[in-house]
């Protein structure tokens, strides 16, 4: 079976651009997650989609925003970059059970 | 605020046993998860805890105590292949999940 898939791997854009990630779940999982990870910290979480409905999200500005498509992949858009949103973003899915799983990320550089 | 602490290197000898400690202060609480992740990739699910107690799953086990907002996870016969950063993470809430900042675990032989 298919892991989580994300795409691009590797992006670079410049300051005030928009950009738009892409996430496709583990076959039958209806839940995605959305994380930002600097390197050295742990994971900040963005948004959760369960059942293409929003079910949380984190301490980010409006100009993060997200949706999740009837075949419960999702987008992840980061209007007028900053410096700042330079990471590595996750795409996280599950079954609604504790357990995520990860895709291997898109590293984003803000130039 | 909500905030893990970890710590952030702990050293072990190839064979032994180590324990990376977590304690959490978060606006609600579902469960203590620990994940896994090496240099360039991304974090693999190890455990969950929801209730008090032990859980093991093989080499490695994880602890809970809600009462003292503290849990750990333990690692058995260390592999070098073990060498990697650690997180806790908690769900709280408002079903966002809050992460430590991780535990870099360096493995001698």
């Amino acid at each position: 079976d298919a892991g989580v898939t994300q795409s691009p791997t590797h992006l670079i854009k410049t300051r005030g651009q928009q950009v738009t990630l892409r996430c496709s779940p583990i076959s039958g999982h209806k839940s995605v997650s959305w994380y930002q990870q600097v390197l050295g910290q742990g994971p900040q979480f963005i948004f959760q989609y369960y059942e293409k409905e929003e079910r949380g999200r984190g301490n980010f500005p409006d100009r993060f925003s997200a949706r999740q498509f009837p075949n419960y992949s999702s987008e992840l858009n980061v209007n007028a970059l900053l410096l700042g949103d330079s990471a590595l973003y996750l795409c996280a899915s599950s079954s609604d059970t504790y357990e995520q799983y990860f895709g291997p990320g898109t590293r984003l550089t803000v130039t | 605020g909500q905030s893990l602490e970890q710590p952030s290197e702990v050293t072990a000898v190839e064979g032994a046993i180590v324990q990376i400690n977590c304690t959490y202060q978060t606006s609600g609480f579902y469960g203590l998860s620990w994940y896994q992740q090496h240099d360039g990739g991304a974090p693999t699910f190890l455990s969950y805890n929801a209730l008090d107690g032990l859980e093991e799953t093989g080499r490695f086990s994880s602890f809970l105590s809600r009462s003292d907002s503290y849990g750990y996870l333990l690692l058995q016969e260390l592999q070098m292949k073990d060498s990697a950063s650690y997180f806790c993470a908690v769900r709280d809430s408002n079903y966002q999940l809050i992460w430590g900042a991780g535990t870099k675990l360096i493995i001698k032989p």
